[in-house]
């Protein structure tokens, strides 16, 4: 069966300092990951994907993430945080095979001034 | 930039009756989804719906729930006889190709809240 676990429901760091959220999958097919971001009363932005190309993905604001086929995981990262990075953050995974994706239950970052 | 719209952002409803929620896909998009998040626990896929009809469904929605394209522009989600559990965040998605491996464009989502 197909899952998504993310290690972490809360991750505060302080502004400037290194972003790092958790993420581990679980999937019998090759697997395209997702994360995406959630700002309060805003819809669900993609912040990078990984579809079976280069396993070291960059995406938007910074972010990257790393695909490691052994470990199973997909973890975040951001060299320096800022404040407006404060959201949610949901690593996703796809079958590719059906329309469906499944979420994890998402981490909340915190940044500290 | 073109963006998936929802309405209402907030909906309260009392147990037993019939809501209908919003959605407005981007424009050129032809896959359409909706999700829902209860609090506190994961987003979970509920329907997937394409060239008028539902090409997937999750076993959560059952005979209480339906989709529509009424028109050329909004995707309905429709609950017939809402209970308490339905209570959640509501959250419609489209895509212009098909296949999970292609991002999926989120609307803000529409709070249901069932009493």
């Amino acid at each position: 069966a197909q899952s998504v676990t993310q290690l972490d429901s809360h991750v505060s760091v302080s502004e400037g300092t290194p972003v790092l959220l958790r993420c581990n999958y679980s999937s019998s097919y090759s697997p395209s990951l997702f994360w995406y971001v959630q700002h309060p009363n805003k819809g669900l932005q993609l912040l990078l994907k990984y579809t079976s190309a280069a396993t070291l993905v960059k995406g938007i604001n910074g972010f990257e993430a790393e695909f490691k086929k052994s470990e199973t995981s997909f973890h975040l990262t951001k060299p320096s945080a800022h404040m407006s990075d404060a959201a949610e953050y949901f690593c996703v995974v796809s079958l590719n095979r059906d329309d469906k994706i499944i979420f994890g239950k998402g981490t909340r970052l915190h940044i500290l001034p | 930039e073109p963006e998936v719209t929802q309405t209402p952002s907030h909906q309260v409803t009392q147990m037993g009756q019939e809501v209908i929620l919003r959605c407005v896909p981007i424009s050129n998009h032809l896959y359409f989804y909706w999700y829902r998040q209860i609090l506190g626990q994961k987003v979970e896929f509920l329907v997937s719906f394409y060239n008028n009809e539902i090409s997937e469904k999750s076993e959560i929605f059952d005979d209480q729930f339906s989709v529509e394209r009424p028109d050329g522009s909004n995707f309905t989600l429709k609950i017939r006889s809402t209970k308490l559990e339905d209570s959640a965040m509501y959250f419609c998605a489209s895509t212009r190709s098909g296949g999970s491996y292609n991002e999926q464009f989120f609307g803000p989502g529409t709070r249901l809240t069932v009493l």
